[in-house]
């Protein structure tokens, strides 16, 4: 079967220090990975989504980057953090195709001070 | 632009009755719709789906209605347990399979 999983769990994190979230997905092959931030009012905001190695397409501009450096591994990145980029970090895969339904990690919980 | 929308952003139901969610929405090119529900410092897990070719899909508790006509989706939760108390995120797709996602009903389940 598959999981997801994301690390860590949580992070607190200084104001102008660097970021690295990962993500990684077991038991599937080629899955499509999205990288989407929480926000209070906001619903579910899609930050980024890769259909292979390499392919990165971003839907907001922001202080953020993802890579994704093998096929079940993406990570989101930041050169520095603002105090904004608090928020709550989900990633999802889907088998892409047919396969509509996305599938969530448990999450990352930034707080920026 | 918010093109899933869900008005109510809190619902209290007791316990053993129906949970209705509603959720309507604006680009007449989805053609798929999804409900999760989420707790607190978790990722959404999903629920039920429905393909904009049929109107009613059910499963167990839940069920989801569409009406093409009128943008608009429904989740039934019947009956109603205290484990249902969560945030239901209704979510539409279309073509390039990214998600828009609605800005959440609380359901609070009261004993």
């Amino acid at each position: 079967s598959q999981t997801i999983h994301q690390w860590p769990a949580t992070l607190v994190q200084p104001v102008g220090s660097p970021l690295s979230l990962e993500c990684t997905v077991e038991g599937t092959s080629n899955p499509n990975l999205y990288w989407y931030r929480q926000a209070a009012g906001r619903g579910l905001q899609l930050l980024f989504y890769s259909v292979g190695i390499g392919q990165i397409s971003s839907e907001v501009p922001q202080n953020l980057s993802a890579s994704r450096p093998q096929d079940r591994q993406f990570i989101l990145s930041s050169k520095k953090l603002l105090l904004s980029d608090s928020g709550f970090y989900l990633c999802a895969w889907n088998s892409g195709g047919a396969h509509l339904t996305q599938y969530f990690g448990p999450g990352t919980r930034l707080t920026v001070l | 632009d918010q093109q899933v929308k869900q008005n109510s952003p809190s619902l209290s139901v007791q316990e053993g009755r129906i949970s209705i969610l509603n959720c309507d929405y604006t680009n007449s090119m989805f053609d798929y719709f999804l409900w999760y529900k989420k707790y607190p410092a978790e990722g959404p897990t999903f629920l039920i789906s429905i393909s904009s070719i049929k109107d009613k899909n059910e499963d167990g508790r839940f069920t989801v209605f569409l009406n093409k006509s009128a943008k608009h989706l429904s989740l039934h939760i019947v009956p109603s347990q205290p484990g249902d108390s969560a945030v239901y995120f209704c979510a539409a797709i279309w073509g390039n399979e990214k998600l828009t996602f609605g800005t959440g009903t609380r359901l609070t389940i009261i004993p």
